[in-house]
């Protein structure tokens, strides 16, 4: 069964650009979450998708938004980058159900110059 | 606000050394505790989740409500447990699938 995959690995953008990152979940998982990694703050919650729609949401500004295809795959998007968005962003998926177990992607590597 | 603590950025044992990486939790409610590790390149995986109790590569971790506290413990450290170790918690029940992370403990074992 193939993992998360995450695309593009790495990016690099210029401020003020926006950026889109995909993520493809493993099959027959139809929640899909996004997570932020930085040095400073760690790993912090986003938001998460479910059958299309957003159901949760981190504390982050609107300028990070996301989406949810038919077929599960995810996108985030960023817009008007700046540079503390330089991160690295894992998606994970998960079965439907209570507390089951994230499975994650490589990551993007995002750098804002 | 829910909130897991790491105090450990870093731990060094030797290999055969009994080994205890720290985890406190904040959170109003049931939560749910997990450990997470990260070997080096690979991506980040469940190790263990504390409703599970079971042993995993010999790993352990009790939940201990009265502490807050969800203790990840090994009796014989080996070099391949070399890795980063995050707490995570979220609610128990529903639709929860916002993990609130421990900033990690780097584990070192040495040969």
């Amino acid at each position: 069964k193939a993992g998360v995959t995450q695309t593009p690995r790495y990016l690099i953008k210029t401020r003020g650009q926006q950026v889109t990152l995909s993520c493809s979940p493993i099959s027959g998982h139809r929640s899909v979450s996004w997570y932020q990694q930085t040095p400073g703050q760690g790993l912090q919650f986003l938001f998460e998708y479910f059958s299309e729609t957003q159901r949760n949401k981190g504390n982050f500004p609107g300028r990070f938004s996301g989406r949810q295809f038919s077929n599960s795959r995810s996108e985030m998007n960023v817009s008007t980058l700046e540079l503390g968005d330089s991160a690295l962003y894992l998606c994970a998926s998960s079965l439907p159900g209570g507390s089951t177990e994230a499975f994650f992607g490589q990551g993007t590597r995002l750098t804002v110059v | 606000a829910q909130r897991v603590t790491q105090p450990e950025k870093l731990l060094s044992v030797f290999k055969g050394a009994p080994v205890e990486l720290k985890c406190n939790y904040s959170y109003s409610g049931s939560p749910e505790l997990f450990w997470y590790v990260q070997y080096s390149r690979q991506r980040l995986q469940l190790l263990l989740r504390h409703i599970s109790r079971e042993s995993i590569k010999g790993f352990t971790a009790d939940l201990n409500k009265g502490e807050t506290s969800f203790h990840l413990k090994k009796p014989f450290a080996q070099e391949e447990d070399s890795a980063m170790y995050y707490c995570a918690l979220t609610s128990s029940g529903g639709s929860n699938y916002k993990l609130t992370f421990g900033k990690g403990t780097l584990l070192t074992v040495n040969p």
